[in-house]
């Protein structure tokens, strides 16, 4: 089973900075089965990402996914209020997903 | 529009099994080109996929490690509705349960959440 290492655990930053998320997997990820995640207070998670750099419907441009063999990046070019919360990546392989422990972004 | 609802206790007692259900309007459970899943969440396991239900000429399904000999999902097709079964739970199986479909090699459309907590 793949497992997900995000980083860093929190990320305090202000409106306009720049944000980079890290995970990283235990093994090579196979065709780029890489998803990425927001969740808020209260809310259930939301799809962001697919694919390594995909976005859904909805998400915008400003959400960047990159990545590939064990290392992946979500970068958020300069941050708006409603982007900050906490965001998981998630694999699928043989059947299983599996998701990182999440990085927090709040407000600095 | 995808909606998806959780109903069910919100209180189980440990050694007894946990029931919920997924209504799904603005889809169909049995749409083949989707899967019909049930995760958790809580502080101590973070988010952890139980398994997940779909139709592709016949009903599959395939569950996580984690839960896996305690965890049944079944169809209603009459009622458009999925739902979960952990049996024996503990303590341990406290946690916000989601049901979400499944796209993309990722869930796309989430419920609300419900959550579950176990007394022992």
């Amino acid at each position: 089973e793949v497992v997900l290492t995000q980083s860093p655990g929190t990320l305090s930053l202000s409106p306009g900075d720049r944000a980079t998320l890290s995970c990283r997997a235990s093994q090579s990820v196979n065709n780029n089965l890489l998803l990425w995640y927001q969740q808020k207070p209260g809310q259930a998670p939301r799809l962001l990402m697919y694919d390594v750099f995909t976005r859904m419907s909805g998400t915008p441009d400003r959400f960047t996914g990159s990545g590939s063999g064990t290392d992946f990046t979500l970068t958020i070019s300069s941050l708006e209020p409603e982007d900050f919360g906490v965001y998981y990546c998630q694999h699928f392989d043989f059947s299983l997903f599996t998701f990182g422990q999440g990085t927090r972004l709040e407000i600095k | 529009q995808v909606h998806l609802l959780e109903s069910g206790p919100g209180l189980v007692k440990a050694s007894q099994t946990l029931s919920l259900t997924c209504d799904i309007s603005g889809d169909s459970v049995s749409n083949r080109g989707d899967a019909w899943n049930w995760l958790r969440q809580s502080p101590s396991r973070g988010l952890e996929w139980l398994g997940s239900i779909y139709f592709r000429s016949q009903w599959f399904r395939k569950y996580g490690t984690s839960a896996e000999s305690r965890v049944t999902i079944n169809p209603d097709t009459s009622r458009n509705q999925f739902s979960l079964e952990v049996k024996s739970v503990t303590p341990d199986d406290t946690a916000m349960y989601f049901c979400a479909r499944g796209r993309h090699n990722g869930f796309d459309c989430w419920g609300q959440g419900i959550l579950v907590i176990v007394s022992s």
